[in-house]
């Protein structure tokens, strides 16, 4: 059973820089896992941030950045703002079809 | 606007059958692959599966855990998407939420509100 694998929580101090990152028991997370990461915010559905990678929706704040880093997916927040404390899921897709979600990671900004 | 509108959850025996409807407006459906995730009370995202557009064939793909059980379905002219639940377990219990889902550069968008299925006896 493939699973794939965030920190569980990370803690941000207001106006900082943290990345989270999503690894796969597979192996290195590659493009051809479209990677995307979702915000949720308590009692909220979740909201997409980044798609294939990188790629922002239109109504995702420009501190968010999505990438590969060391053979994961990343998500980096820059500036942080007290309004990004929330959990952060990350998807991958296996042949582009079997969707994995990560367990997610709690950010708190402190 | 897009808007996914889930309905159909509730309180279920084990063993019983139930199914979710997702009501979408606000841009082409057909166009589109719909997708189902669902999160227990307190844990984590867990995705369920997907129905590709009919341009992609409208085959189904799904989650080990659900499989064999779950199928989702579609009809363009509502602009509907379906979960059909059947055999469920008391695990099953979850919030469900329905998402666009882009066929062919896999990510999902929008999502509804959810609703919740519980099952208990």
């Amino acid at each position: 059973q493939t699973v794939v694998t965030q920190e569980p929580s990370l803690t941000v101090s207001p106006g900082g820089t943290v990345t989270l990152t999503c690894a796969s028991s597979t192996g290195a997370v590659t493009s051809g896992y479209y990677p995307n990461w979702f915000q949720q915010k308590p009692g909220q559905a979740p909201r997409a941030l980044i798609y294939r990678t990188s790629n922002k929706h239109s109504w995702t704040p420009a501190r968010f950045s999505g990438s590969l880093l060391g053979g994961k997916a990343a998500l980096t927040l820059s500036g942080v703002q007290p309004e990004d404390e929330a959990e952060y899921y990350c998807l991958l897709y296996y042949g582009g079809a079997q969707g994995v979600f990560g367990g997610g990671t709690k950010l708190t900004v402190l | 606007e897009v808007q996914l509108v889930e309905s159909g959850g509730g309180l279920v025996q084990p063993g019983r059958s139930l199914r979710l409807s997702c009501a979408a407006s606000g841009f082409t459906f057909g166009d589109n692959a719909m997708s189902w995730v669902r999160q227990a009370p307190g844990k984590g995202l867990e995705w369920v599966g997907f129905i590709r557009s009919k341009a992609y064939g409208g085959t189904t793909q799904y989650a080990a855990s659900v499989k064999d059980r779950f199928t989702i379905s579609r009809d363009d002219a509502k602009s509907i998407a379906y979960l059909q639940m059947s055999s469920l377990k008391t695990e099953d219990t979850a919030v469900y939420y329905c998402t666009r889902h882009w066929d062919g550069d896999p990510h999902l968008d929008f999502w509804g509100q959810g609703t919740l299925v519980t099952v208990s006896s």
